[in-house]
């Protein structure tokens, strides 16, 4: 059991490139998140699913995109990549019918040029 | 707007010191509060979930409490391997809005 697993694990892009972070869990879990951290501001969510097919706005979303065709991935997609998402980004998953906790990654440090 | 706020931000202290790490929260109808605890260049590890005023949870060296504005973790006789950082989190009641909002942790430090 791999739990949350995130490719990849760091990155380095130029103003303006784009690029997709991958999110794989094997727990069969429901939902879905991806996270943002940065010094001094806690986890902040950007977006998240309530299951295949679906996504929906979290705290931060702006200059991000995401999509889940299949239950076991969530992509994070930043299109047209700003210095101000130089960033660590988890992803976690939850079991709707469990106790609530989500379950996070290892994390992709992302920095921005 | 809903807020998590923990002290203090950094804490050393020697093996075996007992202490306690403060979250403080507003948020209109809690559905749940966690503990999560963070090693560097790692992603949060789950500790534990309270749901209601007057539940404790314990785990190893830890324990959490929750009243209805604050939760504690008390960290008894710690060691080394206990140093990282301390994240506290709540999640709302209503249906369907399953963000939680985190606190910006402590970072505990276990002298040896």
């Amino acid at each position: 059991n791999a739990g949350v697993t995130q490719t990849p694990k760091f990155r380095v892009l130029k103003t303006g490139q784009s690029m997709t972070l991958l999110c794989a869990q094997d727990m069969n879990h429901e939902y879905m998140y991806w996270y943002r951290q940065d010094p001094g501001m806690g986890l902040r969510l950007i977006h998240y699913s309530v299951g295949e097919g679906t996504t929906a706005k979290g705290e931060v979303p702006d200059g991000y995109n995401v999509s889940r065709l299949k239950k076991q991935n969530f992509l994070l997609g930043l299109e047209s990549a700003a210095p101000s998402q130089t960033s660590v980004y988890f992803c976690a998953s939850s079991y709707v019918a469990g106790g609530l906790e989500q379950f996070f990654g290892p994390g992709t440090r992302l920095t921005v040029l | 707007e809903d807020q998590v706020t923990q002290s203090p931000e950094a804490l050393r202290l020697q093996e075996g010191e007992s202490s306690s790490l403060n979250c403080s929260y507003t948020v209109s109808g809690l559905r749940g509060l966690f503990w999560y605890r963070q090693d560097p260049g790692k992603g949060p590890e789950f500790l534990f979930t309270l749901y209601s005023a007057g539940e404790e949870k314990e785990k190893e060296r830890l324990k959490a409490t929750l009243t209805k504005k604050e939760s504690f973790l008390h960290i008894t006789a710690p060691k080394p391997e206990d140093s990282a950082t301390y994240l506290c989190a709540v999640q709302k009641s209503n249906f369907g809005n399953e963000k939680l909002t985190f606190g910006t942790g402590t970072r505990l430090t276990i002298i040896p």
